[in-house]
């Protein structure tokens, strides 16, 4: 089944504590991204990937890291985490070009 | 500034009923505006993907329109269903440079039976 996979579901932590969440779609999509959603807000863009090595930054990058050493594989980083970053986070893969997107099914971190 | 703004912002509506729900968007240039469904909690879900020589899509009960001059987008719902209740995002990819995706807020629907 054509899917993308989040790692942790819900993650509760503490400031200054690392963490990462793992990504991974088995389409053998180019093109991954992170976004955030908070209430009353749109998904936001952190980073994203157009292919192996390639990363560059969203819309709100500041705090997070990303690496693309595979092509399935897209992990999120937070160094310290901060109480700001307290929200849900989706991955998201699609084909280079403009195919339809597949997001994974969330991460819902809290930072206390 | 590229926005993509929706309304209603929230929706309830009898199990059978009809909804039309309201994308306007300013972004420019213009490749394609998708809508997507997402449950509370999940992932967003592809609905239908719409470029700019389109104006009607369907995909079952959702029917999607797409006036490019005005720069608006609705999405129908026929004949809703309890399963409908969630929250409809449009999204406009476009903008200068890469492709990149302008969400709306959504429009959080309730079907109530």
């Amino acid at each position: 089944e054509a899917q993308v996979t989040q790692n942790p579901r819900y993650l509760i932590t503490v400031t200054g504590k690392k963490l990462t969440v793992t990504c991974s779609q088995n389409m053998n999509h180019e093109y991954m991204s992170w976004y955030r959603q908070d209430p009353g807000l749109g998904l936001r863009q952190i980073y994203y990937s157009m292919n192996v090595e390639v990363t560059d930054k969203g819309d709100v990058p500041e705090g997070y890291k990303v690496s693309r050493k595979e092509k399935r594989n897209f992990p999120l980083i937070l160094e310290s985490p901060s109480p700001n970053q307290t929200s849900l986070y989706f991955c998201a893969s699609r084909k280079a070009g403009t195919g339809i997107t597949f997001f994974g099914q969330g991460t819902r971190l809290t930072v206390v | 500034k590229n926005q993509v703004e929706q309304s209603p912002q929230s929706l309830i509506i009898l199990e059978g009923k009809n909804c039309t729900l309201q994308c306007n968007y300013t972004v420019s240039p213009f490749s394609n505006l998708r809508w997507y469904k997402q449950d509370t909690g999940r992932g967003p879900v592809s609905l239908t993907i719409m470029t700019f020589s389109e104006n009607t899509k369907s995909n079952g009960r959702y029917t999607a329109t797409l006036d490019a001059d005005t720069k608006q987008s609705s999405l129908h719902i026929t004949a809703s269903q309890l399963s409908d209740s969630a929250s409809y995002i449009c999204v406009v990819v476009g903008g200068s440079g890469t492709y990149k995706y302008i969400f709306g807020t959504g429009t959080r629907l309730k079907v109530l039976a």
